[in-house]
């Protein structure tokens, strides 16, 4: 059971916005930036927003993120079929022993 | 260009221990804070442990207290995790990573604990 709460699915057709949620706490996402990741099949991770809603060189300005209170979302417009994937949020988290947070992964599918 | 190389995965048996290694270029290794996060086949990702830009401070989750260790050494550019006690439920893909949240991250080692 992930500290950070992402539905185990989503899915579109090519040309569709598509939104990815994350769900946390005040301890985490709260109080706290978030990250995304996107990851192809057999492959590492790959760093997609980070700050919330910021992008690195070189990630389409297809790709976007946004916070509200303990939760997160990551959006992708204009979907196509290489967005098929795996999408991880993260966070630190200030709880006792509990210091960087993942969710469970959410598998999308571009139909 | 930022690369991570991890090595050291392989076949062990539960109770074994094994060392990993992450060679790290295309940046100023020192001055960051670098991690390991595992992923267990066919399961999302999980943070293991991270370490301060001189070692002075080490975290790591729960579940490895005790039994891992994170290690640097600064003049070889290198990333360690010397993994003691080994269980099943340590079979993953080990990947090193850079900083807390990771921005940058290396293909990942397969470890299997299996009899």
């Amino acid at each position: 059971q992930s500290v950070l709460t992402q539905p185990p699915s989503a899915s579109g057709t090519p040309g569709q916005r598509v939104t990815i949620s994350c769900s946390g706490s005040s301890s985490n996402i709260g109080s706290n930036t978030v990250n995304w990741y996107q990851q192809l099949p057999g492959t590492a991770p790959k760093l997609l927003i980070y700050s919330n809603n910021q992008r690195p060189s070189g990630v389409p300005d297809r790709f976007s993120g946004s916070k509200s209170g303990t939760s997160a979302s990551l959006a992708i417009s204009g979907l196509q079929s290489e967005d098929e994937a795996d999408y991880y949020c993260a966070a630190w988290d200030d709880s006792l022993n509990v210091y960087v947070v993942f969710g469970g992964g959410t598998k999308l599918t571009v139909l | 260009e930022v690369q991570l190389v991890e090595s050291g995965g392989g076949l062990v048996q539960p109770g074994g221990s094994l060392r990993l290694s992450c060679a790290a270029s295309g940046f100023t290794f020192s001055s960051y804070w670098m991690s390991w996060v595992r992923q267990a086949p066919g399961k999302g990702l999980e943070w293991v442990a991270n370490i301060k830009q001189d070692g002075s401070e080490k975290y790591y989750v729960d579940s490895v207290k005790g039994r891992f260790t994170i290690s640097r050494d600064n003049a070889k550019n290198s990333l360690y995790l010397q993994m003691n006690s080994l269980r099943a439920e340590d079979t993953a893909v080990y990947y090193c990573a850079r900083t807390t949240i990771p921005d940058y991250w290396g293909q990942g080692t397969l470890v299997t604990v299996s009899s």
